[in-house]
């Protein structure tokens, strides 16, 4: 295991489609966060997760997301009914929560366009 | 609330030479840790360097340090004889102790342009 890997990598849908992302983190870390980035900007926080426990989730993340890690392994973040302003590229970051500085690894990201 | 401000929108250096990329933040957290990533046209954030509020000294890695004042609030990046290949945004991020729970704020990103 190399890394946080991200699946699909690239992804074009129609509005009003469902989408659903997946992450693998590094097999050892316990946090899983989801995060946004905007084209110019910095990457914006979505949710996170300790094992299987979704502990916080952003004002960013209306109703039409959804996120779970049920085995406190992978992580899937579903988009239902995407418009166009969900066009993004949707990081995950993995976390080890007893290391004192608990960096977060990123994956190479899903890029995200809605026509 | 806690910030991070990244000022220089572009910054162009010549190869072999350093290059300083700014940033400061603000946070009325006592404990905090402040992070530096890449982000290369491929898309992925790589992590660089950390600094922990109460760590005494600049952290240091390779080619990367980090300037750290703390009265000041700014955590600085320095790049030490640049390569092409450094040429990427550079991201200053940060996550506080106690406010924030475990979220990492991220400023806007500062691009590096590294001259033949």
């Amino acid at each position: 295991d190399t890394g946080v890997s991200q699946n699909p990598r690239h992804k074009i849908t129609k509005r009003g489609q469902n989408v659903t992302f997946r992450c693998d983190p590094i097999s050892e870390h316990n946090r899983l966060y989801w995060y946004r980035q905007t084209l110019g900007q910095g990457p914006e926080f979505l949710t996170y997760f300790q094992n299987e426990a979704q502990l916080e989730k952003s004002r960013l993340l209306s109703d039409r997301f959804s996120a779970e890690r049920p085995k406190g392994s992978f992580s899937t973040l579903e988009i239902q009914r995407t418009e166009q302003g969900d066009s993004a590229m949707y990081l995950c970051a993995s976390s080890l929560v007893d290391s004192t500085e608990e960096t977060q690894y990123f994956g190479p990201g899903t890029r995200l366009l809605v026509l | 609330a806690q910030k991070i401000t990244q000022t220089q929108p572009g910054m162009f250096v010549q190869e072999k030479e350093a290059v300083t990329l700014d940033c400061t933040y603000d946070t009325s957290d006592p404990s905090y840790g402040l992070f530096w990533y890449k982000q290369p046209s491929s898309g992925e954030m790589i992590f660089l360097i950390y600094q922990g509020s109460y760590d005494q000294q600049n952290a240091t890695e390779g080619r990367y340090s980090l300037n750290f004042q703390k009265a000041r609030k700014s955590a600085n990046l320095v790049i030490s004889a640049s390569q092409l290949g450094d040429s990427a945004m550079y991201f200053c991020a940060m996550r506080g102790a106690y406010t924030g729970g475990f979220k990492t704020i991220f400023g806007a990103g500062t691009r590096l342009f590294v001259k033949a």
